[in-house]
C-alpha cells in the first residue's frame, strides 16, 4: 500500500485554467504539507494543514487554495493557472508536524502549463 | 529569514570515488534530517541527528552533525551507480513549525 499517495501524477494544461491535485495519506498521521519543486530541484513549503487546520500559508498566490476535508487527505486546486506554476508538486506528511519530524513524500504531480 | 545552504550543488564523480555534501545553517537546528530523492522520484527520508556531534553510519554514508548544531555533512564511500540523485538536508525554521531544505546535491555516478 502507497503511504502517500497524489494524482494525478501528470497535468498538461493551458494558461488560464484551472486544476486540482488530490493526495491522501494512510499513515494516521495528523499534518499534511504541500510542497513545491520548481526546474532547479528547489523545495518550497507552500502549505500544511494538521487535523484539517491551516497552519501554514507560505505567501503563496490567493490562485493557489488548498482543502483538507479529513485529516488524510489533502487537496490543491490552482485557479487562472500561470506559465510559472510549472513545477513539480510534491504533498507530504508527518506524524504531528513541525521542523523537528520526518516527512513522508507522495510520488509527486509534474505540472506544465503551457 | 532562516536559510539552510547547501554545497556543492552539482557533483560528479567516478564509481568507487568518495563524495561529500555539506550543509550550513545561520541558526542552531534542533536536528537536521537527509533525504535523497532519485531521478524522476520523490525524496525519501535517509536520516535524523539531533545530538551535538553526533555521528550516523547507513553502511557506505555516514552522517554527521556539527558541535555547534549548525552544520551538517553527509559522506559516501566508495560511490556506486545506485546513489545516483539529489540529496537534501532540511532543518527546522526559526518557529520550529516547519521543515525548510538546503538547495540539494545533485550526484552524478559515471562508471
Amino acid at each position: 500500500d502507497t503511504a502517500v499517495s497524489q494524482t494525478p501524477k501528470y497535468l498538461v494544461t493551458q494558461m488560464g485554467n484551472d486544476k486540482s491535485i488530490k493526495c491522501e495519506q494512510n499513515l494516521g498521521h495528523d499534518t499534511m504539507y504541500w510542497y513545491k519543486q520548481d526546474s532547479k530541484k528547489f523545495l518550497k513549503i507552500m502549505f500544511s494543514y494538521n487535523n484539517k487546520e491551516l497552519i501554514i500559508n507560505e505567501t503563496v498566490p490567493n490562485r493557489f487554495s488548498p482543502k483538507s476535508p479529513d485529516k488524510a487527505h489533502l487537496n490543491l486546486h490552482i485557479n487562472s493557472l500561470e506559465l510559472g506554476d510549472s513545477a513539480v508538486y510534491f504533498c507530504a506528511s508527518s506524524q504531528l508536524g513541525g521542523g523537528n519530524e520526518k516527512l513522508f513524500f507522495g510520488s509527486g504531480t509534474q505540472l506544465s502549463v503551457l | 529569514g532562516q536559510q539552510v545552504m547547501q554545497i556543492p550543488q552539482y557533483q560528479h564523480v567516478q564509481e568507487g570515488e568518495d563524495f561529500t555534501t555539506y550543509c550550513n545553517s545561520s541558526t542552531t537546528l534542533s536536528n537536521i534530517q537527509w533525504y535523497k530523492q532519485r531521478p524522476g522520484g520523490h525524496p525519501v527520508f535517509l536520516i535524523q541527528l539531533v545530538k551535538s556531534g553526533e555521528v550516523k553510519k547507513q553502511k557506505r554514508l555516514t552522517f554527521q552533525f556539527g558541535e555547534a548544531k549548525k552544520n551538517s555533512s553527509l559522506h559516501i564511500t566508495a560511490t556506486q551507480t545506485t546513489d545516483v540523485g539529489t540529496y537534501f538536508c532540511a532543518g527546522p525554521s526559526g518557529g520550529y513549525n516547519k521543515l525548510i531544505f538546503g538547495a540539494g546535491t545533485r550526484l552524478a555516478v559515471h562508471p
